[in-house]
């Protein structure tokens, strides 16, 4: 299987500008998760789906921000307008297991996001 | 709910034992804890549910103590490879959501 995969890889854009985030999870993976990273803030949760449906998205950080999941292969995360504090890394990971159920998450390379 | 890391950073020689504790205010269901090199993703290491389990693989082990809310990572006979920053998240009882401590950056030097 080739993982996790992420795109685009790097992303610079400019204040106000919308940005979209894509990730394909690994085939066969029920719960699929984005993070974001950032030096200040560290690994934050942001929202999980189990088998396409939201679980949990208080991580979301503000209404700018949307995710969505319409098949099993694929997700978005995106952000409307973007900020200079949006910028990050943004992860998207996979499991077979949700958090309950003691799950490996397999991390996708990440997007790193500089809004200017 | 951010969990509490310690310490910050630690630098080892080749074959020194090290620990990295984790600790939450929130009553805990599971810790997992991830290493991250610089510059890749974070991966798995093992996830501890409650009930006060140890695990471990190779020379990395981790236990939970439920009751204090803590849980620690031991790295023994540290191998070069070992160096990257280790987190550790942990899913309150009761919670859907998963928070990340800020990280234990270890060196291991020759």
């Amino acid at each position: 299987d080739a993982g996790v995969i992420q795109s685009p890889r790097h992303e610079v854009t400019e204040m106000g500008q919308e940005v979209t985030l894509r990730c394909k999870p690994i085939s066969g993976h029920d719960y699929l998760f984005w993070y974001r990273q950032t030096m200040m803030r560290g690994l934050e949760l942001l929202i999980y789906f189990n088998n396409n449906v939201p679980i949990d998205d208080s991580g979301m950080p503000e209404d700018r921000f949307s995710a969505k999941m319409p098949n099993a292969s694929f997700s978005t995360l995106k952000i409307q307008p973007s900020e200079p504090r949006d910028s990050a890394v943004y992860f998207c990971a996979s499991s077979y297991i949700g958090l309950a159920g003691s799950g490996e998450q397999y991390f996708g390379p990440g997007t790193r996001l500089t809004v200017t | 709910q951010q969990p509490v890391q310690s310490p910050q950073a630690v630098i080892l020689r080749e074959g020194e034992d090290a620990v990295i504790n984790c600790s939450s205010s929130k009553a805990l269901y599971s810790v997992h804890w991830y290493r991250q090199k610089h510059g890749e993703a974070p991966v798995f290491l093992m996830i501890l549910l409650k009930g006060g389990e140890q695990k471990g693989h190779d020379k990395i082990s981790a236990s939970f103590n439920e009751k204090k809310q803590q849980s620690s990572l031991y790295l023994t006979a540290s191998q070069l490879s070992y160096s990257g920053t280790y987190f550790c998240g942990t899913e309150s009882t009761g919670a859907n959501n998963l928070f990340f401590g800020t990280g234990t950056r270890l060196t291991v030097i020759p």
